[in-house]
């Protein structure tokens, strides 16, 4: 059975700092992994999509990384912004299409 | 793309009574997803169609649970005899193609009192 760890749950930092969100999966056998940012009260907005063929994505300031033989990915931040804050999400398909989501963490951007 | 909306974005409702959700989907996913989430926890999978079939339950989809995709376009997401465990987000998702990237709607809140 697939589970997906988010380590750390909250974080919080000054602005600029660049920063570094985990997503850990216990089953390598992964489709893909997608990150999601949730604002409090709000749906999901999607942020990067990983294939399983792939090793990274990038869109802007965002960076996210698959490693699949360590059950591993992270998202990187660059020059975090007051706008970043938010619950960062990572949800794992392994081929069902149907999403296993981590607990998320919960990010706070100091001005 | 209009992006998938959902009605309605809050519901207060009794115990023991029913509720109906409805999503709607970006046009032309054959995929359509729905999640319910709880406070300070991921979304939890509830149930999925592609085009009007729905091809995967969870566990957690009860009896009083019930869903339905006519068309394969719009859904709903039925809830009877609602408890106060009920209370939630359920959010609702749709994609297409190989790459099932997933994109979700605001949400419907539900509080049972």
């Amino acid at each position: 059975k697939q589970e997906v760890t988010q380590i750390p749950a909250a974080l919080s930092v000054p602005e600029g700092e660049n920063l570094v969100l985990n997503c850990s999966f216990t089953d390598s056998a992964i489709y893909n992994l997608q990150w999601f940012r949730q604002d409090p009260g709000k749906g999901l907005t999607s942020l990067l999509l990983i294939q399983s063929s792939q090793r990274e994505q990038t869109s802007g300031r965002l960076n996210a990384s698959l490693d699949k033989s360590s059950g591993r990915s992270t998202l990187y931040i660059a020059a975090s912004q007051p706008g970043d804050s938010a619950t960062y999400l990572c949800a794992v398909d392994s081929g069902t299409y149907k999403y296993i989501f981590g607990t998320g963490t919960r990010l706070k951007v100091l001005a | 793309d209009t992006g998938v909306s959902q009605d309605p974005r809050h519901k207060i409702t009794k115990r023991g009574q029913n509720v109906t959700f409805r999503c709607d989907p970006i046009s032309e996913h054959n995929r359509l997803y729905w999640y319910r989430q709880t406070l300070g926890q991921g979304p939890e999978f509830l149930t999925y169609f592609q085009n009007e079939a729905q091809l995967e339950k969870s566990r957690l989809l009860s009896d009083r649970f019930s869903a339905e995709r006519p068309k394969g376009s719009f859904s709903t997401l039925e809830i009877q005899r609602t408890e106060q465990g009920d209370s939630a987000m359920y959010l609702c998702a749709s994609s297409k193609g190989s790459g099932n990237e997933q994109f979700f709607g605001p949400g419907t809140r539900l509080t049972v009192l």
